[in-house]
């Protein structure tokens, strides 16, 4: 099982509507988990944190569900400008040590006119 | 403020070849870190530093040296190149060995013939 997993998609939406990504991570030891966004061909940046709590920042809402081990994404109202790919990042890995970030293959979102 | 600085943009070598890619930050970050990115494959850490005289290797270390001998720079040796390390890299600094918040540099696209 890779130590984090993410549904490559793509996901085709048109504008306007409301899409959801999850993550998936294995290291139950983890403690910092984000959501990067990566243009094509660019370097990906840091979309947001995701806390225990769950939070929000404008149309985008990140949660955490540490005894299922997954977090998700959501973005509302997509715009054409939303369209990238999605990246899921989780502190942990290699035996154990937890100073290390996994990334996951991400997520293509494309939305439509 | 420049941020993560990464060069060369483009290489291609020869299978045997050697070269350094050249990585240097100025946010006095001390988390400094190499990724290569490959399709289906997501992000993959290669090596990285804590903190300037402290190198670890990551997931994918074989066929790269690294080294920490000011905060500022972390160069990656390809030490004989080879076409499986054709892939693209990049170069991250974050402030904390957590990682709050990676910075990437713009990436190097390598071709190994």
């Amino acid at each position: 099982r890779k130590e984090v997993e993410q549904d490559p998609g793509p996901f085709n939406v048109p504008e306007g509507a409301t899409v959801a990504f999850n993550c998936t991570y294995s290291n139950s030891a983890s403690q910092s988990f984000f959501w990067y966004r990566q243009d094509c061909r660019k370097e990906p940046k840091l979309l947001m944190s995701v806390y225990s709590s769950g939070n929000e920042d404008g149309r985008f809402t990140a949660q955490l569900n540490r005894a299922s081990q997954y977090i998700s994404l959501l973005i509302r109202d997509s715009k054409l400008s939303d369209s990238a790919t999605y990246l899921c990042v989780v502190n942990g890995g290699y035996g154990g040590a937890t100073n290390k970030l996994i990334f996951g293959t991400g997520t293509l979102l494309a939305v439509q006119p | 403020n420049a941020g993560v600085t990464q060069t060369p943009k483009f290489q291609v070598l020869k299978t045997g070849q050697s070269m350094t890619l050249q990585c240097a930050q100025d946010m006095n970050h001390e988390y400094m870190s190499w990724y290569r990115q490959d399709p289906g494959m997501g992000l993959r850490l290669i090596h990285y530093s804590v903190g300037a005289g402290i190198t670890d290797q990551g997931e994918v270390p074989n066929g790269y040296n690294v080294s920490r001998s000011t905060t500022e720079d972390f160069p990656l040796r390809l030490l004989s190149a080879a076409p499986s390390q054709t892939s693209v890299y990049f170069c991250a600094s974050s402030y904390s060995s957590l990682n709050e918040k990676l910075f990437f540099g713009s990436g190097t696209q390598l071709s190994v013939l």
